[in-house]
């Protein structure tokens, strides 16, 4: 069965420390790749998004994810968190008029 | 403000009420999405318009549930007879163009609450 799971429900990271997001996908084909945040009050909003080329894409907010086939994975990464960073992010697969998000994982950021 | 806007925010119903929700896309999106979303999951699909046609519901939008975009623009949800089950956050989105690789912008959501 199609499915795509984010491991992990929450993290904390300090401010200014790295962060990455796993995501880990079950389907046939490349799917498209998405990674959506939702922040407190606010609509969910595109980071980032992936079909073929380049395994490494670069999104809004300095974020970025790299996408390895050999592990159907699509992990969510950035070099320093921001207090601002604190939300909910989703990975969201899309494959033959399926589309799925993933659980969420909850991002605190510690000062 | 041009983004997706849905209307109302919040809702609270009793049990076997009918409720209906509508959500406004950004003006020259094409595309129209309805989701739905319990509290600790994320987004699940619904279904989706492209202009005022409905291609795709999922098997999660039971005969209880209609949707329509009848002039290709604002959108409504309906659900006859709530149940509780049905208490959640409902999210509309639109995007341009035809495909699914477009990037989708969300409203606000309505929270409906069924007692």
């Amino acid at each position: 069965a199609q499915s795509v799971t984010q491991p992990d429900i929450h993290i904390t990271v300090s401010e200014g420390a790295s962060l990455e997001l796993r995501c880990n996908y079950s389907y046939g084909a490349t799917p498209y790749l998405f990674w959506y945040v939702q922040s407190p009050g606010q609509g969910l909003q595109l980071l980032l998004k992936y079909f073929s080329g380049d395994t490494l894409v670069q999104g809004i907010k300095g974020f970025e994810a790299e996408f390895k086939r050999s592990q159907s994975s699509f992990n969510l990464r950035k070099p320093s968190v921001h207090w601002s960073d604190a939300a909910e992010y989703f990975c969201v697969v899309y494959n033959n008029n399926d589309m799925r998000f993933g659980a969420g994982t909850r991002l605190t950021v510690k000062p | 403000d041009t983004g997706v806007s849905q209307d109302p925010r919040h809702k609270i119903t009793k049990r076997g009420q009918n409720v209906t929700f509508r959500c406004d896309p950004i003006s020259e999106h094409n595309r129209l999405y309805w989701y739905r979303q319990t509290l600790g999951q994320g987004p699940e699909f619904l279904t989706y318009f492209q202009n005022e046609a409905q291609l795709e519901k999922s098997r999660l939008l039971s005969d209880r549930f209609s949707a329509e975009r009848p002039k290709g623009s604002f959108s409504t949800l309906e659900i006859q007879r709530t149940e509780q089950g049905d208490s959640a956050m409902y999210l509309c989105a639109s995007s341009g163009g035809s495909g699914w690789y477009n990037e989708q912008f969300f409203g606000p959501g309505t929270r409906l609450t069924v007692l």
